[in-house]
């Protein structure tokens, strides 16, 4: 089973700054990995998908990035609607795994 | 607009038996592989099985398999999850959520609460 490690577990940041995120897969998963954002209460919502590709209504601050088997995402200038809890998840080979998620939160 | 709405949960007894049911509508639903992705309580995302669009491919995970059981209607535009001998911890919210061919998630359901509990 592929494994999916992400940190940090959570994050604090001020408006404006620029926040990163890791997931590391426990096997290569090529560019199949996508990312989301899930707020208080409601669904997680689809970010990123085949690792750097953007999907539809999600701003451009929002971009990912891969380097062998480790995955980031990067809000370029934290706003406030970014608050919530991010993760990653890997849907190329069953069994399909998340990672832990981050815990985004305003300083 | 894609809809991905989700009926069948509630308060039930362990070890006894539940079946969701995930209507959708606004695409072609034969065309798509679907799951079901768990969330407990306070706790991060599960996937839980997945079907592909003819029902050729079923995956479940460990923590359900024999016990779960993942069909779909293609007819009826309805995915279903059938939950039997259930425990406290299968107690959590559960998403009926489409899979594109790119690998990811890209439409999810609000969810339906299934609480194990006597």
């Amino acid at each position: 089973d592929i494994q999916m490690t992400q940190s940090p577990a959570s994050l604090s940041a001020s408006l404006e700054e620029i926040v990163t995120i890791t997931c590391q897969a426990s096997q290569d998963i090529g560019n199949w990995l996508s990312w989301y954002q899930q707020k208080p209460g409601k669904s997680p919502q689809l970010l990123i998908y085949g690792a750097t590709s953007l999907a539809d209504g999600v701003p451009s601050r929002f971009s990912g990035s891969r380097s062998g088997t480790q995955y980031s995402l990067k809000i370029s200038r934290l706003q406030v609607e970014d608050i919530g809890i991010y993760y990653c998840l890997q849907a190329y080979s069953a069994p399909y795994t998340f990672g832990a998620g981050t815990k985004l939160e305003l300083k | 607009e894609v809809q991905l709405v989700e009926s069948g949960g509630g308060l039930v007894q362990p070890g006894r038996s539940l079946k969701l049911s995930c209507v959708a509508s606004g695409f072609t639903f034969s065309n798509y592989g679907m799951n079901w992705i768990r969330q407990a309580p306070g706790k991060g995302l599960e996937w839980v099985a997945y079907i592909s669009s003819g029902s050729s491919y079923i995956y479940y995970a460990e923590t359900v398999k024999g016990r779960f059981t993942i069909s779909r209607d293609n007819a009826k535009n309805t995915l279903y999850l059938q939950m039997t001998s259930l425990r406290s911890e299968d107690t959590a919210l559960y998403y009926c959520a489409r899979k594109n061919w790119g690998y990811y998630f890209d439409y999810w359901g609000q969810g339906v609460m299934v609480t194990v509990s006597s």
